[in-house]
């Protein structure tokens, strides 16, 4: 079946720094979604991108559909405590309404 | 807009009862919702697909007799946990997507289950 490889599993960094993770996967995939997960909540969806080469923006928050639709990355700029949570990348392929496919999970600590 | 609502946000129950949670998309049509499983730390499973009006489709290894899904109408489906035992114990958390933005999934805000 098809797999995303999220990376890196967790980061720890400082109030103000950068951050970009990104999934990877062998097959190709329609769309990508972005989501982040407070403790205990649903996850939130952060960006959505539906074509190849796309980047889109929100706020603090860019992200990009890989020109050969198998990757996507998200960056966060100047970061602050509240980015702190589980990032997911979460891939669709065939249909439009078929399943996600979720990478693990990027664990972000921001310290103050 | 996309805002999708699940009740309860907690619930406790003893073993061999069996636990409905709901979940609702608040502010469009939802044609198809999905029920995930999370363990802590971990990535989201899918459990189930459902479309309104048709029966659920199971992932592979998950007991549709243990987890009876119902998706009545465009802005509801339930999710009943049967005969709950300790290992049922975990978070669940439900998403739906509409007829525009592609099939975006919007997720619930998840409900906690613990199983006695």
């Amino acid at each position: 079946g098809q797999q995303l490889n999220q990376s890196p599993q967790s980061m720890f960094i400082q109030e103000g720094e950068d951050v970009s993770m990104n999934c990877t996967s062998s097959s190709i995939f329609n769309t990508w979604l972005w989501y982040k997960q407070d403790p205990g909540e649903g996850p939130v969806l952060l960006i959505a991108l539906y074509k190849a080469g796309e980047l889109t923006s929100n706020g603090r928050l860019t992200a990009q559909f890989g020109i050969t639709r198998k990757d996507s990355f998200l960056n966060i700029s100047a970061s602050i405590p509240s980015d702190v949570g589980i990032y997911f990348c979460a891939g669709r392929g065939g249909t439009s309404y078929g399943k996600l496919t979720f990478g693990q999970g990027t664990i972000l600590t921001v310290h103050p | 807009g996309a805002v999708v609502s699940q009740h309860p946000s907690r619930v406790i129950c003893k073993s061999g009862t069996s636990v409905k949670i709901e979940c609702r998309s608040l502010d469009f049509q939802a044609t198809t919702m999905f029920w995930y499983r999370q363990f802590p730390k971990k990535s989201l499973m899918l459990m189930a697909t459902s479309n309104e009006g048709s029966k659920a489709t199971y992932e592979q290894g998950v007991e549709k007799d243990k987890f009876l899904i119902n998706h009545a109408s465009l802005t509801l489906s339930t999710l009943t946990v049967t005969s709950a035992h300790p290992e049922d114990s975990s978070f669940y958390i439900c998403s739906a997507s509409g007829t525009s933005g592609e099939g975006t999934q919007y997720f619930g805000p998840g409900t906690r289950l613990l199983v006695l």
